[in-house]
């Protein structure tokens, strides 16, 4: 099967880089996603990661390592927008797209 | 910008009730997605399809059925609402075969009384 685990929170400061952790197991990986879900709202999406290395867009990066089985989400630049939920997900060989159970982003100013 | 819409925001429903929760998209997406999100829980899979009349059981489909007749829509249903499938329902598609950049609706909160 597929899992997925994530931080349930962090908090950071307006202005700072923090870094959002998540650890896989699924088999036949296809790659790792990440989503934003603001209060209320839908969950959008973020980047993507099939091979190993950093992906930049804009302030966002994401990180995978195939080998670690591990990614992460940087957010360089908090901004009080950047208050939401993060949730990283994997896709398989069977086409099921499965998500961790989210990281609730706290920022202070 | 692919458009994702479901057609009801919020729903009440008697226990026993059948409930039908529709989705449609305007891209031309293969793959189509229905999650439930609880708070804790993240979202968890319900079923998805990834072709017309073809349908995959997710993580959680007990109590849930799906249909999809036509490749734009993707309809969910509860045969027989009961008070534990009170959540948002969350539909998405996918374009891209083998990567999961996933477009969600606005969700469909339902409350089962």
């Amino acid at each position: 099967g597929q899992s997925l685990e994530q931080p349930s929170e962090v908090t950071a400061v307006e202005g700072a880089i923090v870094q959002i952790n998540c650890t896989y197991q699924t088999s036949g990986f296809y790659g790792l996603s990440w989503y934003q879900q603001h209060d209320g709202g839908a969950p959008t999406f973020l980047s993507y990661n099939a091979l190993d290395g950093l992906e930049e867009t804009g302030r966002f990066s994401s990180f995978l390592s195939r080998s670690d089985s591990y990614g992460y989400l940087l957010l360089q630049e908090l901004q009080m927008k950047d208050s939401a939920s993060y949730f990283c997900a994997v896709g398989g060989r069977d086409d099921k797209i499965i998500f961790g159970k989210g990281t609730r982003l706290h920022i202070l100013p | 910008d692919v458009k994702v819409t479901q057609s009801s925001r919020y729903l009440v429903k008697r226990t026993g009730e059948k409930v039908f929760l529709e989705c449609v998209q305007d891209m031309d997406h293969e793959n189509m997605f229905w999650y439930r999100q609880d708070p804790g829980l993240g979202l968890r899979l319900i079923y998805f399809s990834y072709d017309v009349k073809m349908k995959e059981k997710g993580d959680i489909p007990e109590g849930y059925s799906v249909s999809r007749e036509k490749k734009e829509r993707f309809s969910l249903i509860l045969e027989s609402a009961s008070t534990n499938q009170t959540s948002m329902y969350l539909c998405a598609s996918d374009g891209y075969s083998g990567a999961n950049v996933l477009t969600f609706g606005a969700g469909s909160r339902l409350t089962v009384l």
